[in-house]
């Protein structure tokens, strides 16, 4: 079966690190994503990970683990800004994106 | 500039009526999708195409019918068969290719009167 695992919400301070974790489970597997989403907006891409470790693109990075079923994104130097739903994303077999429900995270001053 | 246009963004549909949605791409992507979003959840994929003339069902495809015509264009019609059509419907377009990226339309808000 294909399942796919985040915290429902987080929040941290600004100027703060955090870390949003995700596990998965997929038929087949093929890279994974990460989006942003703001309320009432589309999804923005952030990341893709085919490769197990580390990639890191500003104050965002993503790590995989392909024999763990694992992936984090994380948010360095957090900004009022980054308060949205973080959505983990498995290209299955197929190239099938499967999206979960997200995390949302709140940003407090 | 190169992007995805949903229309309308807003549309109230009553009982009983079927409503089209409107998705262009101009970014030359293969590949096409139409995903469903209700509150605090999840995107769902209702339809995708690959190419032009041929779609597939995705996992909440019952009530809805698509057309894939042209490459650029990838309407979504919801049907009265369709019992809980109020939500957000996201158009998305990628290349079709290993690792393909899939972009983002605005969304269209679909509410039922």
């Amino acid at each position: 079966g294909q399942n796919i695992d985040q915290p429902t919400e987080m929040t941290a301070t600004e100027g703060a690190i955090v870390q949003i974790n995700c596990t998965y489970q997929t038929s087949g597997f093929n890279g994974l994503f990460w989006y942003q989403q703001h309320a009432g907006e589309a999804p923005t891409f952030l990341s893709y990970n085919v490769l197990d470790g580390l990639e890191e693109k500003g104050r965002f990075s993503s790590f995989l683990s392909r024999s763990k079923g694992y992936s984090y994104l994380l948010l360095k130097e957090l900004q009022m800004k980054d308060s949205a739903s973080y959505l983990c994303a498995p290209l299955g077999g197929g190239f099938k994106t499967i999206f979960g429900a997200g995390t949302r995270l709140f940003v407090k001053a | 500039d190169g992007g995805i246009t949903q229309s309308p963004k807003y549309l109230f549909r009553k009982e009983g009526q079927n409503v089209t949605l409107s998705c262009e791409q101009n970014l030359n992507h293969d590949a096409m999708y139409w995903y469903r979003q209700d509150p605090g959840q999840g995107l769902r994929l209702i339809y995708y195409s690959q190419i032009v003339n041929d779609f597939q069902k995705g996992d909440i495809a019952e009530g809805y019918s698509v057309s894939r015509e042209k490459k650029e264009s990838f309407p979504l019609t919801v049907t009265s068969a369709q019992k809980n059509p109020t939500a957000f419907y996201l158009c998305a377009s990628s290349t079709g290719s290993s690792g393909n990226t899939i972009y983002f339309g605005e969304g269209s808000w679909l509410t039922v009167v």
